[in-house]
């Protein structure tokens, strides 16, 4: 059975910093994939970004380049997001999901909510 | 980026009817669409892919269609259960796009 565990998540003031870890078990980690997908209170889904297999390649949303970035460690099976120079609006459960073959969100962690306040 | 457009927002309907919901994107992306499910409190999930293939255990009441530009996803006789946010997602695009979703209530 898949399994995507989110952690880390918590309340942060802006401008301050959070790493998520997202575990993967179930699947053999390194031949997917994988993404992380926010929801805003009350709002619909925003797709963040998303890491190839083997880390070479990373795609980002406009609205956080250069200030998140994603990671993995696939001996650790897990998936990181590094989040610097937090605003209000990064305010959101953030989920991890693996893709599947033609890249769609085949399987979500049940996410972990980061909060961006004073 | 690719924008998502979906309507209508949110419909409400009664057990058995027919449910349609229409996701426009504003450039082609060759059926490289996904519909999710999403109740309150939960983790989305995939119900079609590809436009309109299947999930694995999904109910065959949900069926998917559309190319190009213009997708659609049909729920043929709407249960209790089916009340949820449904979003349309293209990954045409390494950069994925979500639809602003589509709230389906029960009456």
């Amino acid at each position: 059975e898949v399994q995507l565990m989110e952690s880390g998540g918590g309340l942060v003031q802006p401008g301050g910093s959070l790493r998520l870890s997202c575990a993967a078990s179930g699947f053999t980690f390194n031949t997917y994939w994988m993404n992380w997908v926010r929801q805003a209170p009350g709002k619909g889904l925003e797709w963040v970004a998303n890491i190839k297999q083997d880390g070479s390649e990373k795609n980002y949303v406009d609205s956080v380049k250069g200030r998140l970035t994603i990671s993995r460690d696939n001996a650790k099976n897990s998936l990181y997001l590094q989040m610097n120079s937090l605003r209000a609006e990064d305010t959101a459960v953030y989920y991890c999901a693996r893709a599947g073959a033609k890249l769609e969100l085949r399987d979500w962690g049940q996410g972990t909510l980061v909060t961006v306040s004073s | 980026d690719i924008q998502m457009t979906q309507s209508p927002s949110s419909l409400s309907a009664s057990v058995g009817d027919r449910v349609t919901i229409t996701c426009r994107a504003n450039q082609g992306i060759s059926n490289s669409l996904a519909w999710y499910q999403q109740k309150p409190g939960k983790a989305p999930k995939l119900l079609l892919f590809a436009a309109s293939r299947l999930e694995s255990g999904v109910p065959s009441r949900f069926s998917g269609s559309g190319s190009g530009t213009d997708y659609t996803l049909t729920i043929s006789s709407l249960q209790p259960e089916d009340s949820a946010t449904y979003y349309c997602q293209q990954y045409y695009n390494i950069v994925q796009t979500f639809g602003q979703g589509t709230k389906v209530e029960i009456k």
